[in-house]
């Protein structure tokens, strides 16, 4: 059964610095892995989309990468803003039965 | 742009009241969709619906119900609320799999 693990569940940082969030996976039977992003009362958009043959997608200041064999996806935010704060999500959709499975989250706080 | 639309923000709700959650999309969207999500947890699938009055249990249907009569209102359904159902719901749109829509959530309080 697939398994989506975020660590650290939270995250504080001074702005203006690069920071990563990671994402793992017990099964690499992946079609694709999304990045979300959640802010309160807003909902959650989604950020970057990673097809399972790709190892990496840019947005911006954003930048994911995709390592299917190891189970693995990390989220590189450069130059970091107070508007970066939010929680953040990564969510895989399975090879199998297109079944979207999400982590938990990282909530992250840029401090200005 | 598209847009979903919860009937509340925050609720509270007693215990064994029979509570109602409706979701609106604006974008004629074929399915729609109820999470749960709980500190700790991903999102969880309660419910799917992918026409007008058709529906799928998700991974925790449990205790939920949902109806569907118009395309754009998606309703979730708690027949007896209970505190273990204090959560976050989340309601979702998509009409090409897995680019999903979310609202803003409702974050649900049963005492």
């Amino acid at each position: 059964k697939q398994e989506v693990t975020q660590i650290p569940a939270a995250l504080s940082v001074p702005e203006g610095e690069n920071l990563v969030l990671n994402c793992s996976f017990t099964d690499s039977a992946i079609y694709n892995l999304q990045w979300f992003r959640q802010d309160p009362g807003k909902g959650l958009t989604s950020l970057l989309l990673i097809q399972s043959s790709q190892r990496e997608q840019t947005s911006g200041r954003l930048n994911a990468s995709l390592d299917k064999s190891s189970g693995r996806s990390t989220l590189y935010i450069a130059a970091s803003q107070p508007g970066d704060s939010a929680t953040y999500l990564c969510a895989v959709l399975m090879d199998s039965n297109y079944q979207l499975i999400w982590g938990a989250g990282t909530k992250l706080i840029i401090k200005p | 742009d598209v847009k979903v639309t919860q009937s509340s923000r925050y609720l509270v709700k007693r215990t064994g009241e029979k509570v109602f959650l409706e979701c609106v999309q604006d974008m004629d969207h074929e399915n729609m969709f109820w999470y749960r999500q709980d500190p700790g947890l991903g999102l969880r699938l309660i419910y799917f619906s992918y026409d007008v009055k058709m529906k799928e249990k998700g991974d925790i249907p449990e205790g939920y119900s949902v109806s569907r009569e118009k395309k754009e209102r998606f309703s979730l359904i708690l027949e007896s609320a209970s505190t273990n159902q204090t959560s976050m719901y989340l309601c979702a749109s998509s009409q090409f799999w897995p680019e999903q829509y979310f609202g803003p959530g409702t974050r649900l309080t049963v005492t």
